[in-house]
């Protein structure tokens, strides 16, 4: 298992530049999810999707979009870059509650990105 | 989700057994124990949970005290590649839908060579 890959890596835009950040698992989660965290500031929930063809805000979802067309994917759109989205950007995955009551959740490797 | 203290960092020997605890005294019955660590640079990873029995995986054991008030995190032979934030999480399995992880500060475990 490849578990939660994320690209790019690393990614400079100008502002009001517009990009998607790929996520995709192969665990067969139903659950997923797209944090930032910035320096001294955690974690903080962006959007999450409980399954295909269902999305659902977090704590900041202003200036992204989010989709869930199928099982395995869930991109970020950044609709109008802003320098306040530098930040690295997490994807995360889970088993449904039904399949893994206890929720724990595997997270991608991070795309850093920097808004010029 | 309950709240827990953990030491700000502590050191290891590579080799040896990483002992890293938490405190979680006002812990409710339903509330489960989970742990993560971030590796610099690196995305969160799982690593192992419980909710009052002692639990053992491929990278760690988890202890936890009868009165389910402490639990202790045991990376059994560190290796550099341990050092890393370790965060103790206590929190209901169902959260609600959005799921959203709060870390606190951590421990900074640095193993040493």
């Amino acid at each position: 298992n490849a578990g939660v890959t994320q690209t790019p890596k690393f990614q400079v835009l100008k502002t009001g530049q517009s990009m998607t950040l790929q996520c995709a698992q192969d665990m067969n989660h139903e659950y997923m999810s797209w944090y930032r965290q910035d320096p001294g500031m955690g974690l903080r929930l962006i959007h999450y999707s409980v399954g295909a063809g269902i999305t659902d805000q977090g704590e900041v979802p202003n200036g992204y979009n989010v989709s869930r067309s199928t099982t395995e994917d869930f991109p970020l759109r950044l609709l109008s870059a802003a320098p306040s989205q530098t930040s690295v950007y997490f994807c995360a995955s889970s088993y449904s509650i039904r399949t893994r009551p206890t929720g724990e959740q595997y997270f991608g490797p991070g795309t850093r990105l920097t808004v010029t | 989700d309950a709240k827990t203290t953990q030491p700000p960092s502590m050191d290891c020997a590579e080799g040896r057994a990483a002992n890293l605890p938490c405190n979680h005294s006002t812990i409710s019955g339903n509330e489960y124990v989970y742990w993560y660590r971030q590796i610099h640079s690196q995305g969160p990873q799982y690593i192992i949970h419980g909710l009052k029995n002692n639990e053992t995986n491929e990278m760690a054991s988890l202890i936890i005290t009868e009165d389910r008030k402490s639990s202790t995190l045991i990376l059994p032979h560190a290796t550099l590649r341990d050092t890393a934030v370790y965060y103790c999480i206590v929190r209901v399995a169902y959260k609600g839908s959005a799921r959203q992880l709060t870390f606190g500060s951590g421990t900074q475990l640095t193993v040493l060579p």
